[in-house]
């Protein structure tokens, strides 16, 4: 099973403050990466998937890079909305499974 | 635009089997670019894969959960399920259906809004 750890747990920031998270996968996930956020009550919102590719309607202000291993989720100026638990996610081919890191809260500081 | 719905019981008890369906409207589940998938989140915790169901009835489980999970589909009422066998308390979750885009290394985009299943006698 590849793990995936996230960090830091949480990030205290300001609104117009950058956001860096990363995620560290166990064993190579290649650019099988993506990225969601969630919100309390709410389902997870598909951010990042490749790694590097915005989903349909996300804010150019998110971005995502890495491959291999390490992996980062920045957001460059964070708007009021963007407070929320983001989570990294993985596909392996073999064994065929996904995964979930345990997720990064961005909490306003 | 493409809605998913969970529904099913709310409690079940231990020992039993949890079972719940997911209701597509707005497209069909017979595309051949998606799969379908069951995640589950315990309250105040991180997301969890359980498993994914294909169209053609192929699927694929969270190994730590195989023996116990079950996905099937029907195609016919633009539906899938899940069954979870002998449940515990460890077992009380959110359960959310989605769909996977495989193109996209089958990530999960387009979520339903999640029921939680209590697991209580």
């Amino acid at each position: 099973e590849i793990v995936l750890t996230q960090f830091p747990a949480t990030l205290s920031l300001s609104p117009g403050e950058r956001a860096t998270l990363s995620c560290r996968a166990s064993q190579s996930v290649s650019s099988y990466l993506a990225w969601y956020q969630q919100k309390p009550g709410q389902p997870p919102r598909l951010l990042i998937y490749n790694a590097s590719n915005r989903a349909t309607g996300i804010p150019a202000r998110f971005s995502g890079s890495g491959s291999g291993t390490d992996f980062t989720l920045t957001i460059s100026s964070l708007e009021p909305e963007d407070f929320a638990v983001y989570y990294c996610q993985q596909r392996s081919n073999w064994p065929p499974e996904l995964t979930f890191g345990g997720g990064t809260k961005v909490e306003i500081k | 635009q493409l809605q998913l719905q969970e529904s099913g019981p709310g409690l079940v008890k231990p020992s039993e089997t949890l079972s719940l369906t997911c209701t597509v409207s707005g497209g069909s589940i017979s595309r051949s670019a998606f799969y379908w998938g069951w995640i589950r989140q315990p309250p105040g915790k991180g997301l969890e894969w359980i498993g994914s169901i294909y169209y053609s009835g192929s699927t694929y489980y969270n190994p730590s959960l195989k023996s116990r999970v079950t996905i099937s589909i029907d195609t016919s009422k633009n539906q899938f399920s899940l069954k979870l066998s002998s449940v515990t308390a460890a077992d009380t979750a959110v359960y959310f259906c989605a769909r996977q885009h495989i193109p996209a290394a089958e990530t999960f985009d387009n979520w339903g809004q999640g029921t939680l299943v209590t697991v209580s006698s």
